[in-house]
Protein backbone atom coordinates (compact mmCIF):
# COMPACT_ATOMS: atom_id res chain seq x y z
CA UNK A 1 0.00 0.00 0.00
CA UNK A 2 1.17 3.20 -1.00
CA UNK A 3 2.21 5.65 1.91
CA UNK A 4 1.23 9.31 2.49
CA UNK A 5 2.78 11.44 -0.35
CA UNK A 6 3.10 15.15 -0.29
CA UNK A 7 3.90 17.68 -3.09
CA UNK A 8 6.17 19.73 -3.75
CA UNK A 9 8.66 18.41 -1.69
CA UNK A 10 10.43 21.95 -1.92
CA UNK A 11 9.27 25.16 -2.76
CA UNK A 12 10.94 28.92 -2.45
CA UNK A 13 8.84 31.78 -1.86
CA UNK A 14 9.26 34.97 -1.78
CA UNK A 15 7.64 37.10 1.16
CA UNK A 16 4.01 38.43 0.81
CA UNK A 17 3.08 35.55 -1.60
CA UNK A 18 1.00 33.00 -0.57
CA UNK A 19 1.61 28.83 -0.93
CA UNK A 20 -0.08 25.50 -1.54
CA UNK A 21 0.85 22.17 -0.10
CA UNK A 22 -0.81 19.07 -1.17
CA UNK A 23 -1.33 15.82 0.66
CA UNK A 24 -2.76 12.39 -0.41
CA UNK A 25 -3.08 10.37 2.60
CA UNK A 26 -2.73 6.58 2.58
CA UNK A 27 -5.93 4.73 0.29
CA UNK A 28 -8.79 3.98 3.26
CA UNK A 29 -7.83 6.81 5.78
CA UNK A 30 -10.07 8.94 6.12
CA UNK A 31 -8.12 11.96 8.67
CA UNK A 32 -5.86 14.22 7.41
CA UNK A 33 -3.69 16.71 9.49
CA UNK A 34 -0.88 18.92 9.28
CA UNK A 35 1.96 20.03 11.25
CA UNK A 36 4.70 22.76 11.17
CA UNK A 37 8.06 21.76 11.66
CA UNK A 38 10.76 24.47 13.05
CA UNK A 39 14.00 24.15 15.02
CA UNK A 40 12.71 26.91 17.22
CA UNK A 41 9.21 25.74 18.01
CA UNK A 42 9.51 22.24 16.93
CA UNK A 43 6.40 20.02 15.53
CA UNK A 44 3.23 21.41 16.25
CA UNK A 45 -0.33 20.82 14.91
CA UNK A 46 -1.83 23.01 12.45
CA UNK A 47 -5.13 21.08 11.80
CA UNK A 48 -6.99 18.06 10.90
CA UNK A 49 -10.05 17.60 8.48
CA UNK A 50 -12.08 14.60 8.45
CA UNK A 51 -15.14 14.07 6.07
CA UNK A 52 -14.41 17.12 4.09
CA UNK A 53 -14.65 19.11 7.82
CA UNK A 54 -11.51 20.78 9.64
CA UNK A 55 -12.46 18.86 13.09
CA UNK A 56 -9.56 20.25 14.92
CA UNK A 57 -7.61 23.38 15.14
CA UNK A 58 -3.99 24.31 16.41
CA UNK A 59 -3.16 27.59 17.67
CA UNK A 60 -1.62 29.51 14.32
CA UNK A 61 -3.29 32.90 12.60
CA UNK A 62 -5.88 32.97 9.75
CA UNK A 63 -3.14 32.61 7.54
CA UNK A 64 -2.64 29.26 7.55
CA UNK A 65 -5.64 27.51 6.45
CA UNK A 66 -6.67 23.80 4.93
CA UNK A 67 -9.28 21.70 3.35
CA UNK A 68 -9.65 18.34 2.20
CA UNK A 69 -11.74 16.62 -0.74
CA UNK A 70 -13.70 14.54 -0.99
CA UNK A 71 -11.34 11.66 -2.08
CA UNK A 72 -9.41 12.49 1.22
CA UNK A 73 -6.52 14.36 -0.35
CA UNK A 74 -5.89 17.81 1.49
CA UNK A 75 -4.42 21.03 0.98
CA UNK A 76 -2.64 23.37 2.81
CA UNK A 77 -3.01 27.29 1.96
CA UNK A 78 -0.77 30.04 3.65
CA UNK A 79 -1.08 33.58 2.41
CA UNK A 80 0.43 36.78 2.92
CA UNK A 81 3.72 34.66 3.90
CA UNK A 82 6.13 35.62 6.56
CA UNK A 83 9.96 34.38 7.27
CA UNK A 84 8.91 32.96 10.13
CA UNK A 85 6.58 30.44 7.92
CA UNK A 86 9.93 29.17 6.58
CA UNK A 87 9.52 25.35 7.90
CA UNK A 88 9.00 21.78 7.40
CA UNK A 89 5.28 21.30 6.52
CA UNK A 90 4.26 17.57 7.51
CA UNK A 91 1.19 15.60 6.30
CA UNK A 92 -0.39 12.68 8.46
CA UNK A 93 -2.87 10.08 7.84
CA UNK A 94 -5.27 8.08 10.17
CA UNK A 95 -8.31 5.79 9.79
CA UNK A 96 -9.72 7.66 12.38
CA UNK A 97 -13.14 6.07 14.41
CA UNK A 98 -12.32 4.29 17.14
CA UNK A 99 -8.69 3.15 18.51
CA UNK A 100 -5.56 5.30 19.34
CA UNK A 101 -5.27 7.63 16.91
CA UNK A 102 -2.58 6.39 15.06
CA UNK A 103 -0.47 8.79 12.50
CA UNK A 104 1.29 7.83 9.88
CA UNK A 105 3.50 10.43 8.28
CA UNK A 106 4.49 11.75 4.77
CA UNK A 107 8.10 12.91 4.00
CA UNK A 108 7.10 16.19 4.44
CA UNK A 109 7.04 19.96 1.88
CA UNK A 110 10.39 22.00 2.89
CA UNK A 111 8.95 25.83 2.00
CA UNK A 112 11.73 28.64 2.32
CA UNK A 113 10.39 32.22 2.88
CA UNK A 114 13.14 35.07 1.30
CA UNK B 1 -3.44 20.92 28.72
CA UNK B 2 -1.15 18.28 27.54
CA UNK B 3 2.83 18.69 27.39
CA UNK B 4 5.69 16.17 26.38
CA UNK B 5 8.57 16.20 28.01
CA UNK B 6 11.93 14.87 26.74
CA UNK B 7 15.17 14.20 27.64
CA UNK B 8 17.88 16.74 26.12
CA UNK B 9 20.34 15.64 23.70
CA UNK B 10 22.41 15.45 21.60
CA UNK B 11 23.10 11.76 22.82
CA UNK B 12 26.39 9.80 21.71
CA UNK B 13 26.59 6.32 21.81
CA UNK B 14 29.09 3.58 20.81
CA UNK B 15 27.73 0.54 18.18
CA UNK B 16 25.80 -2.17 20.94
CA UNK B 17 25.35 0.32 23.65
CA UNK B 18 22.41 0.22 25.85
CA UNK B 19 20.07 3.39 25.03
CA UNK B 20 17.68 4.66 27.07
CA UNK B 21 15.52 7.87 26.21
CA UNK B 22 12.93 9.20 28.65
CA UNK B 23 9.75 10.66 28.18
CA UNK B 24 7.25 11.75 30.57
CA UNK B 25 4.00 13.42 30.29
CA UNK B 26 1.09 15.64 31.29
CA UNK B 27 -2.34 14.93 29.94
CA UNK B 28 -6.10 14.88 30.36
CA UNK B 29 -7.89 11.74 30.01
CA UNK B 30 -6.01 8.54 29.30
CA UNK B 31 -3.74 9.52 26.58
CA UNK B 32 -2.44 6.72 24.13
CA UNK B 33 1.83 7.09 24.21
CA UNK B 34 4.38 7.23 20.52
CA UNK B 35 7.79 7.21 19.65
CA UNK B 36 7.87 8.59 16.10
CA UNK B 37 11.43 8.32 14.58
CA UNK B 38 12.68 11.03 12.11
CA UNK B 39 16.03 10.61 10.08
CA UNK B 40 17.76 12.87 8.25
CA UNK B 41 15.51 14.40 5.56
CA UNK B 42 12.10 12.46 5.99
CA UNK B 43 9.12 12.59 7.38
CA UNK B 44 8.31 10.91 10.63
CA UNK B 45 7.96 7.03 10.67
CA UNK B 46 6.07 5.38 13.96
CA UNK B 47 8.65 2.78 15.71
CA UNK B 48 6.07 1.70 18.70
CA UNK B 49 3.10 3.24 20.53
CA UNK B 50 0.98 2.13 24.08
CA UNK B 51 -2.54 2.93 24.57
CA UNK B 52 -2.80 1.66 28.32
CA UNK B 53 -1.51 1.58 31.53
CA UNK B 54 1.45 -1.14 31.66
CA UNK B 55 1.10 -1.63 27.76
CA UNK B 56 4.63 -2.35 26.35
CA UNK B 57 5.29 -1.30 22.56
CA UNK B 58 8.23 -2.93 20.56
CA UNK B 59 9.46 -2.70 17.62
CA UNK B 60 12.85 -3.40 15.73
CA UNK B 61 14.31 -4.06 19.39
CA UNK B 62 13.03 -0.73 21.13
CA UNK B 63 10.87 -1.07 23.81
CA UNK B 64 9.07 1.11 25.73
CA UNK B 65 6.47 0.88 28.71
CA UNK B 66 3.33 2.92 29.18
CA UNK B 67 4.30 3.74 33.11
CA UNK B 68 0.74 5.88 34.61
CA UNK B 69 2.05 5.91 37.88
CA UNK B 70 5.18 8.11 37.03
CA UNK B 71 3.71 9.34 33.89
CA UNK B 72 6.60 8.02 31.98
CA UNK B 73 7.09 6.16 28.61
CA UNK B 74 11.23 5.59 28.09
CA UNK B 75 12.35 4.41 25.33
CA UNK B 76 15.27 1.45 25.32
CA UNK B 77 17.08 -0.71 22.96
CA UNK B 78 20.00 -3.10 24.41
CA UNK B 79 22.40 -3.03 21.63
CA UNK B 80 22.30 0.09 19.09
CA UNK B 81 22.99 0.19 15.86
CA UNK B 82 24.99 3.11 13.54
CA UNK B 83 21.46 2.89 11.36
CA UNK B 84 19.67 3.94 14.59
CA UNK B 85 21.19 7.44 13.96
CA UNK B 86 18.23 10.00 13.66
CA UNK B 87 15.65 11.70 15.73
CA UNK B 88 13.12 10.46 18.23
CA UNK B 89 10.07 11.86 19.31
CA UNK B 90 7.60 11.01 21.83
CA UNK B 91 4.18 12.16 21.65
CA UNK B 92 1.17 11.22 22.99
CA UNK B 93 -2.62 11.94 21.87
CA UNK B 94 -6.15 11.89 23.95
CA UNK B 95 -9.23 10.45 22.90
CA UNK B 96 -12.12 12.62 21.82
CA UNK B 97 -12.37 15.54 19.25
CA UNK B 98 -8.99 16.53 19.88
CA UNK B 99 -7.13 14.40 17.71
CA UNK B 100 -4.10 15.74 17.32
CA UNK B 101 -0.77 14.81 18.52
CA UNK B 102 1.49 16.92 20.95
CA UNK B 103 4.90 16.26 20.39
CA UNK B 104 8.43 16.37 22.63
CA UNK B 105 11.03 18.38 21.63
CA UNK B 106 12.93 14.67 20.15
CA UNK B 107 16.12 13.78 20.65
CA UNK B 108 19.01 13.54 18.33
CA UNK B 109 20.88 9.87 18.53
CA UNK B 110 24.00 9.09 17.30
CA UNK B 111 26.40 5.92 16.90
CA UNK B 112 29.42 5.58 16.21
CA UNK B 113 30.85 2.57 14.76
Amino acid sequence: KAGVTQTPRYLIKTRGQQVTLSCSPISGHRSVSWYQQTPGQGLQFLFEYFSETQRNKGNFPGRFSGRQFSNSRSEMNVSTLELGDSALYLCASSLDGTGSYEQYFGPGTRLTVT
Amino acid sequence: GNSVTQMEGPVTLSEEAFLTINCTYTATGYPSLFWYVQYPGEGLQLLLKATKADDKGSNKGFEATYRKETTSFHLEKGSVQVSDSAVYFCALSTSGSARQLTFGSGTQLTVLP
